[in-house]
């Protein structure tokens, strides 16, 4: 049951502009989102998060939108370095429920 | 401060083989996750646990695999008779409680080669 979806398998963007990684859910019970950022060979890494009660959560250059009345979040990186590619996956919960997971987008920032 | 370890990182069993793939929490964490990712593909949920309990199973294929975490040692997770299809990367992740508001920190992953 795919109740996280991150329909775009990948995005290049140039170095300095932004990156925009896109994550809808379909379980209304879904309180807490979260990115994680993926290097190869490694373990996910959790990135930044955000709960149902906000709209907006910001770290640095990273910054996380939710929309619950469309059941999208995004993540918004900007200015993207070279350092930041890698795999992002979207993920929510539930209090009585476990973390899903998207199935990633690969993102490639270019010099 | 160890992070969560998973062993072996690499394992290479041939089809009918078993596997076992070892998980060890963060300190004060109680909780462990599996998680399996094929290639080309997101991770998918297997087995969720607490110390000698199973939570959620649902992600678990129905024969072959079974997941433990005793009360002393490593999570477990085991794989009977695999097959090349098991081959994947299964990563491990805990938390200290389960809230809905939890980070899931995760192992480096242990992958499996059938051949």
């Amino acid at each position: 049951d795919q109740q996280v979806k991150q329909n775009s398998p990948s995005l290049s963007v140039q170095e300095g502009r932004i990156s925009i990684l896109n994550c809808d859910y379909t379980n209304s019970m879904f309180d807490y989102f979260l990115w994680y950022k993926k290097y190869p060979a490694e373990g996910p890494t959790f990135l930044i998060s955000i709960s149902s009660i906000k709209d907006k959560n910001e770290d640095g250059r990273f910054t996380v939108f939710l929309n619950k009345s469309a059941k999208h979040l995004s993540l918004h990186i900007v200015p993207s370095q070279p350092g930041d590619s890698a795999v992002y996956f979207c993920a929510a919960s539930a209090i009585i429920n476990d973390m899903r997971f998207g199935a990633g987008t690969r993102l490639t920032v270019k010099p | 401060n160890a992070g969560v370890m998973q062993n072996p990182r690499h394992l290479v069993r041939r089809r009918g083989q078993e596997a076992r793939l070892r998980c060890s929490p963060m300190k004060g964490h109680s909780h462990v996750y599996w998680y399996r990712q094929l290639p080309e593909e997101g991770l998918k949920f297997m087995v969720y646990l607490q110390k000698e309990n199973i939570i959620d199973e649902s992600g678990m294929p129905k024969e072959r695999f079974s997941a433990e975490f005793p009360k002393e040692g490593p999570s477990i997770l085991r794989i009977q008779q695999v097959v090349r299809g098991d081959s994947a990367a299964y990563f491990c992740a805990s938390s200290p409680q389960f809230s809905g508001a939890n980070v899931l920190t995760f192992g480096a992953g242990s992958r499996l080669t059938v051949l």
